[in-house]
């Protein structure tokens, strides 16, 4: 029962190094979410995704790629990494819009 | 884990007292709410969720209520335990066909 959870759960990067960073649930939901998660700015939605090959930009989506060729799968790309995004990403999951979002463990990425 | 709680309100009881936490959220058309609990260095979980349609729902040792007229929600839990403390988040949200929006989170502390 492995639920949902992301790779790698610590990264260290540099700036302008491309980074990805991996979602993967168990549960063939339909909707997956990227999040950030900063001090005084709680979590905030960077993508969605409502299907396969189906995603949309959320709040703060500038610097990010993502993907969905696999319902299981939701890979964040940080093209060209920046100090700013310097964060704690959390992928989430749901089985439909408006129902409870399965969160994961989270990726602590720092980028020197 | 990432300490996203150094600007965040901090609400602090003693073990077996209840507690409340409060929300005010931002849109009056939102029609369903979610809270959850995130410890520390880990993803959010779902406790308890309302669509608009109520004003108040129970679950285990926590209740849910929701005051449209002011756009409150409160999270009561009862008999409060150390295992609860932790961030609270609420979040709103349109049913129909929009996205999570999140609260900055409360502090709850548990002293033994």
């Amino acid at each position: 029962d492995a639920g949902i959870t992301q790779s790698p759960r610590y990264k260290i990067t540099e700036t302008g190094r491309q980074v990805t960073l991996m979602c993967h649930q168990t549960w063939s939901h339909s909707y997956m979410f990227w999040y950030r998660q900063d001090l005084g700015h709680g979590l905030r939605l960077i993508y969605y995704s409502a299907a396969a090959d189906i995603t949309d930009k959320g709040e703060v989506p500038d610097g990010y790629v993502v993907s969905r060729s696999k319902t299981e799968n939701f890979p964040l790309t940080l093209e060209s990494a920046t100090r700013s995004q310097t964060s704690v990403y959390f992928c989430a999951s749901s089985q439909a819009w408006a129902n409870e979002q399965f969160f994961g463990p989270g990726t602590r990425l720092t980028v020197l | 884990g990432e300490s996203v709680g150094l600007h965040l309100p901090t609400l602090s009881v003693q073990e077996g007292d209840n507690s409340i936490i409060n929300c005010a959220y931002s849109n009056s058309a939102s029609d369903y709410f979610i809270w959850y609990k995130q410890e520390s260095g880990k993803g959010p979980q779902f406790i308890i969720d309302i669509r608009s349609n109520m004003d108040k729902r129970q679950g285990q040792r926590v209740t849910v209520l929701l005051n449209k007229t002011v756009k409150h929600l409160s999270l009561q839990i009862a008999a409060t335990q150390p295992g609860d403390s932790a961030v609270y988040f609420c979040a709103e949200t349109l049913s129909w066909g929009n996205k999570l929006v999140f609260g900055a989170g409360t502090i709850l502390r548990v002293k033994s």
